[in-house]
């Protein structure tokens, strides 16, 4: 089945700053990719999707790269603000073609003002 | 549009007792999907529905169930509750389905205590 690792459970970083998460995936390579953010005690909001035919897309100060070589995700946000502070959760589907999301354990980002 | 509504927010209850969660998608949206998210396992896919039928199930004991209602509201329900349920339960609709082709919205959640 497949596995996600995402770098780190917690990441501070300086406010202003790039902030960088990755998402490992260990199987099969996903058609679709899906970043979501979390605060405390609320549900997932949907932030960017990318397809395993692009190699970037880019929302505000949000930038998602995907290499199915590297079986890897990369989510940047730049100018980051305090604001930002939450958990970043990446997801893909649970099997191929399965109507379900299967999601990494979330790194939890800090910006420091 | 409203947004993914769940009901109760907050649910305590005792081992051995059962629990039904209601979720309201987002009118117009057919799939309803429902997810378990505990500190320690993360979001665990529970069961997807699309148009009244259960089209995808997560590894989760028979305990655990739903339906959805030709309205597109669901509940699910779970029977003998095991305080290993403790656990924020979220629902997630979209319009086409639950997998990662499509953003899913959640709602807030219930927070199950199990006693």
């Amino acid at each position: 089945s497949q596995k996600i690792e995402q770098n780190s459970e917690a990441l501070n970083i300086q406010e202003g700053k790039t902030a960088t998460l990755t998402c490992n995936y260990t199987n099969y390579s996903p058609a679709y990719l899906q970043w979501y953010r979390q605060d405390p005690g609320r549900g997932p909001v949907f932030l960017l999707l990318i397809r395993e035919n692009e190699k970037e897309k880019r929302k505000e100060r949000l930038k998602v790269t995907f290499d199915t070589t590297l079986k890897q995700s990369l989510f940047h946000i730049t100018a980051s603000q305090p604001a930002d502070s939450a958990t970043y959760l990446c997801a893909l589907d649970g099997e191929t073609g399965a109507n379900n999301l299967f999601f990494g354990t979330g790194t939890r980002l800090t910006v420091i003002p | 549009k409203a947004g993914v509504t769940q009901t109760p927010r907050y649910l305590i209850k005792t081992r051995g007792q059962q629990v039904t969660l209601s979720c309201s998608p987002i009118s117009g949206h057919r799939s309803v999907s429902w997810y378990q998210q505990t500190p320690g396992q993360g979001l665990q896919f529970l069961f997807e529905y699309f148009s009244e039928t259960q089209r995808n199930k997560g590894n989760f004991p028979g305990r655990f169930s739903g339906r959805q209602f030709s309205n597109s509201r669901s509940e699910m329900n779970v029977s003998t509750l095991e305080l290993g349920d403790s656990a924020l339960y979220l629902c997630a609709s979209s319009s086409l389905g639950g997998g990662a082709h499509n953003e899913q919205f959640f709602g807030p959640g219930t927070r199950l205590t199990v006693l």
